[in-house]
C-alpha cells in the first residue's frame, strides 16, 4: 500500500518553462516533507523541505506547496534548466526522523533545449 | 568532509553467499539508515539506528541485519543471498532530536547482484 504517490513516471519540459511535478500522500500522520534529486549511479541528494504547519516554501528557482486537505505537494522549478533533467522523488516523514523516510516512486524530469 | 560514504560500489554474490555493506559519515550524525531501491521503484527502509548501540527494523528487514558500535558506522550484512536481494543499497545518515528532523544526506549506493 503506497502512502506516497508520484503518479507521474516522467514529465517532459522545455528549458526555460515551468516545471511541476506532483506529490500525494495518504498517511495523515506525515509532517514534514522533503523533495530529493537523484542522478543516474548517483545517492538522491536533498532539495528542498517543508513542514505541514507550513503552505509554502521557497529556495530560488525551487518551490514547494503543500495543500494538507488535499494531501497534496508539488515541486515548482522555474526557469527549467537543462541540469535539471533527473529523477525527483518525493519522500514523507512522521516520527521526527526516527523511523526513515517514506518515498514515492519518483518522476524522471526531462529537460528539453 | 566526505559526507556518506560506501563500499563497495558493485558487487556480485552467488546465492547462498554472504556479505557485508559498509557505510561510514563524518558529519557526527545520531541517526542513521539503510535504504534498498528496486529499479523503477522508490527507496524502501531496511534497517535505522537513532544512536550507537541502537537499531531498529524498517519496512523490508527480512534477510539483513546490522549493528551500530560507534556513531560513524552502521554495516548492513547480508546472510544467505537471495535473487530477491538484487538491488540498489543506499546508506544515509541525518541529524535528529528527535521532534525537529533535518534532511537526510545518502550515500552513492552500492549495486548488488545475486546470481
Amino acid at each position: 500500500d503506497q502512502q506516497v504517490k508520484q503518479n507521474s513516471p516522467s514529465l517532459s519540459v522545455q528549458e526555460g518553462r515551468i516545471s511541476i511535478l506532483n506529490c500525494d500522500y495518504t498517511n495523515s500522520m506525515f509532517d514534514y516533507f522533503l523533495w530529493y534529486k537523484k542522478y543516474p549511479a548517483e545517492g538522491p541528494t536533498f532539495l528542498i523541505s517543508i513542514s505541514s504547519i507550513k503552505d509554502k516554501n521557497e529556495d530560488g528557482r525551487f518551490t514547494v506547496f503543500l495543500n494538507k486537505s488535499a494531501k497534496h505537494l508539488s515541486l515548482h522549478i522555474v526557469p527549467s534548466q537543462p541540469g535539471d533533467s533527473a529523477v525527483y522523488f518525493c519522500a514523507a516523514d512522521s516520527g521526527g526522523g526516527a523511523d526513515g523516510l517514506t518515498f514515492g516512486k519518483g518522476t524522471h524530469l526531462i529537460i528539453q533545449p | 568532509n566526505a559526507g556518506v560514504t560506501q563500499t563497495p560500489k558493485f558487487r556480485i554474490l552467488k546465492i547462498g553467499q554472504s556479505m557485508t555493506l559498509q557505510c561510514t559519515q563524518d558529519m557526527n550524525h545520531n541517526y542513521m539508515y539503510w535504504y534498498r531501491q528496486d529499479p523503477g521503484m522508490g527507496l524502501k527502509l531496511i534497517y535505522y539506528s537513532v544512536g550507537a548501540g541502537i537499531t531498529d527494523k524498517g519496512e523490508v528487514p527480512n534477510g539483513y541485519n546490522v549493528s551500530r558500535s560507534t556513531t560513524e558506522d552502521f554495516p548492513l550484512r547480508l546472510e544467505l543471498a537471495a535473487p530477491s536481494q538484487t538491488s540498489v543499497y543506499f546508506c544515509a545518515s541525518s541529524y535528529s532530536t528527535g521532534s525537529l528532523l533535518y534532511e537526510q544526506y545518502f550515500g552513492p549506493g552500492t549495486r548488488l547482484t545475486v546470481t
